[in-house]
């Protein structure tokens, strides 16, 4: 089956620096993958979408400014929150569509901190 | 907009039991795909089941089936002979319509907690 790799897992970073997830399909290409961020016992929450070769999309109120996406290749795309602060500590997990079919696979998400 | 609503936030059945979790939704659509995903502990999204609109038939994954009733919108799970490793949360998932351009966009119900006690 298809699968999506999430990096890191897990990261602790202090406030106002930088950090950045990557997302890739090991064994697919995905011209498409697509970022949610959640929130402890509660649903996922769609944030982008990563498009190979041009600019994410963002859903409305989502700071396109904090949240950098870049989908450098057809196997990879990756998410920089800048300036981190506390309130941005969530879990943050990428899906991409598996060609010809349509389910997303899901990355492990990646959990992430602010000090 | 498409919604999906699940109204159960928590649900406990007992080991070897059947539990059934609800989901309504929304869409304007005829054709499209609808979704059970599972939460379990470790957070990894896993697929449970896959129902097509256009099928009158209700989807089955071994222990699991779906009733799926495309006038009511609804689209209930059923879990048969309940084990503990079943315990999760539980999302049910609409994709958008079958070709859309904004296919994929995962729309999630606000999930259910399944507990399961031996």
């Amino acid at each position: 089956g298809a699968v999506v790799s999430q990096h890191p897992s897990w990261v602790i970073c202090k406030s106002g620096t930088s950090v950045k997830i990557e997302c890739r399909s090991l064994d697919f290409q995905a011209t498409t993958m697509f970022w949610y961020r959640q929130f402890p016992k509660q649903s996922l929450m769609l944030m982008a979408t990563s498009n190979e070769g041009s600019k994410a999309t963002y859903e409305q109120g989502v700071e396109k400014d904090k949240f950098l996406i870049n989908h450098a290749s057809l196997t990879l795309s990756t998410l920089t929150v800048t300036s981190a602060h506390p309130e941005d500590s969530s879990f943050y997990i990428c899906s991409a569509p598996g060609q010809g079919t349509y389910e997303q696979y899901f990355g492990p998400g990646t959990r992430l901190t602010v000090t | 907009a498409q919604t999906v609503t699940q109204s159960q936030p928590e649900m406990s059945v007992q080991e070897a039991e059947t539990v059934t979790l609800s989901c309504t939704y929304d869409t304007s659509e005829s054709d499209y795909y609808l979704f059970w995903y599972k939460q379990p502990p470790s957070r990894q999204m896993i697929l449970v089941i896959r129902q097509e609109a256009y099928k009158q038939q209700n989807a089955t994954e071994n222990r699991f089936s779906v009733n799926f009733q495309k006038a009511a919108k609804s689209f209930s799970l059923k879990i048969s002979d309940s084990q503990l490793g079943d315990a999760a949360m539980y999302f049910c998932a609409y994709p958008g319509n079958a070709g859309g351009t904004s296919y994929g966009k995962l729309t999630f119900g606000q999930g259910t907690i399944l507990t399961v006690h031996p």
